[in-house]
């Protein structure tokens, strides 16, 4: 596609119940990111994946996150046993050649 | 652990004035990026600065790099409200991986 779509735009699930993420990056980019934004706060790094190199898990803030990219294109986020701290903005990324990353409109998580 | 601060974190300002945000970082990296996002929206690329003394300008915006300083700059001339929204840097970190400033939030008033 033209630009990197993320789906779903917003969800809203229970405390406890896991939660997938899909991030659809443009063609032929080979790095993919997720981050997380709080409301009004700043990006945090969560997950870099590039080419057919392991990926750069650093920025996972607890083993309930997970993130996996099939063939080098499309990737998911899982979040298990949500908890309300988790509610954010979830934003993919990928990147050029220029190293200059290129966001998808977010998915809106809200943990009740 | 790199870390990327930018000031002032709030902007009011208004229309026809200038002013300068700044991003200072804390290890050694040459490619810099700027980013705008408007409330609810996803961010937009502004500029990609790859060099030192590095200096790009688009409209009401100029951005510039000082490396051996770690800081970059983004200049406002004549600011107009359309510029209102939240501007951020990132910081080339360890082969691609991005870290992203504080954010600063821009106002525009008549």
């Amino acid at each position: 596609g033209a630009g990197v779509s993320q789906s779903p735009s917003n969800k809203v699930t229970e405390k406890g119940k896991d939660v997938e993420l899909r991030c659809d990056p443009i063609s032929g980019h080979t790095a993919l990111y997720w981050y997380r934004q709080s409301l009004g706060q700043g990006l945090e790094f969560l997950i870099y994946f590039q080419g057919n190199s392991a990926p750069d898990k650093s920025g996972l803030p607890s083993d309930r996150f997970s993130a996996e990219r099939t063939g080098g294109s499309v990737s998911t986020l899982t979040i298990q046993r949500t908890q309300q701290e988790d509610s954010a903005v979830y934003l993919c990324a990928s990147s050029g050649p220029a190293g200059e990353l290129f966001f998808g409109e977010g998915s809106r998580l809200t943990v009740l | 652990e790199l870390k990327v601060e930018q000031n002032p974190l709030f902007l009011s300002m208004q229309e026809g004035k200038n002013y300068t945000i700044y991003c200072n970082y804390s290890t050694t990296s040459d490619r810099l990026y700027w980013y705008r996002q408007d409330p609810g929206k996803s961010l937009e690329s502004l500029f990609v600065l790859l060099s030192n003394g590095a200096v790009k300008q688009e409209g009401r915006l100029m951005a510039s790099l000082d490396t051996k300083a770690r800081l970059s700059t983004l200049h406002i001339t004549a600011a107009v409200h359309d510029l209102s929204a939240t501007y951020f840097c990132a910081v080339d970190y360890l082969t691609d991986k991005l870290i992203f400033g504080t954010g600063t939030r821009l106002q525009v008033f008549p």
